[in-house]
């Protein structure tokens, strides 16, 4: 079975700083890997993901998220963040292409 | 294209009172899947479906019905809503199986936030 651990489960940072919002999972198996974001009442939108090929992962909105196989890691990085990021954001895995297991969730609060 | 429909987008119900959340998607995929989002616990999976006529469980199932009679929709019915049903109920769609870019993708609907009181 898989798993996926958010380390923390609120990060704040001052707005044009760097942020990373570290994911680790745990799977017997080869998976899929995600980031996706919730804006305040709304729904999920698709960040990232990592199917195959490069390790490094370059998404929307400048983020991006380096598979790291080694270490299980998948975490998410953004050079220089906006009050805009201000959003909950989730990792997930997934060993069958279909059933997503999610984490708990990071909240990013941005301040100015 | 409309992608991922859910319906109703608010409901509150009382205890003990039955209802069907509609999920309906138009881009022919095979996979579709109810998960409930609470506070501090991310997306569960309630339940998945790999194929018309064909369901099965997720990790919280229990309270839940589910059947899909047709590839396009994917109804959960909750028999007898308690508050611990209280939540935001999203359903979700994907190719899976294929090399394709936008396969193994799970487009989510818009979600539905039910209060049970």
């Amino acid at each position: 079975a898989q798993s996926v651990t958010q380390l923390d489960s609120q990060v704040p940072v001052f707005e044009e700083a760097p942020v990373e919002l570290r994911c680790n999972y745990s799977s017997s198996v080869s998976v899929y890997l995600f980031w996706y974001v919730q804006y305040p009442n709304q729904g999920l939108q698709l960040l990232l993901k990592y199917l195959s090929g490069s390790t490094l992962v370059k998404g929307i909105n400048g983020f991006e998220a380096e598979f790291n196989k080694s270490q299980t890691s998948f975490h998410l990085r953004k050079p220089s963040v906006h009050i805009s990021d201000t959003a909950e954001y989730f990792c997930a895995v997934s060993a069958q292409g279909g059933k997503l297991i999610f984490g708990q969730g990071t909240e990013l609060s941005v301040k100015p | 294209n409309a992608g991922v429909t859910q319906t109703p987008k608010f409901q509150v119900l009382k205890t003990g009172q039955s209802m069907t959340l509609q999920c309906a998607q138009d881009m022919n995929h095979e996979y579709m899947s109810w998960y409930r989002q609470d506070p501090g616990m991310g997306l569960r999976l309630i339940h998945y479906s790999v194929g018309a006529g064909i369901t099965d469980q997720g990790e919280v199932p229990n309270g839940y019905n589910v059947s899909r009679s047709t590839t396009e929709d994917f109804p959960l019915r909750l028999l007898s809503a308690a508050p611990s049903q209280t939540s935001v109920y999203f359903c979700a769609s994907v190719r899976t199986g294929t090399p394709d870019p936008g396969a193994n993708v799970l487009t989510f609907g818009a979600g539905s936030r039910l209060t049970v009181l």
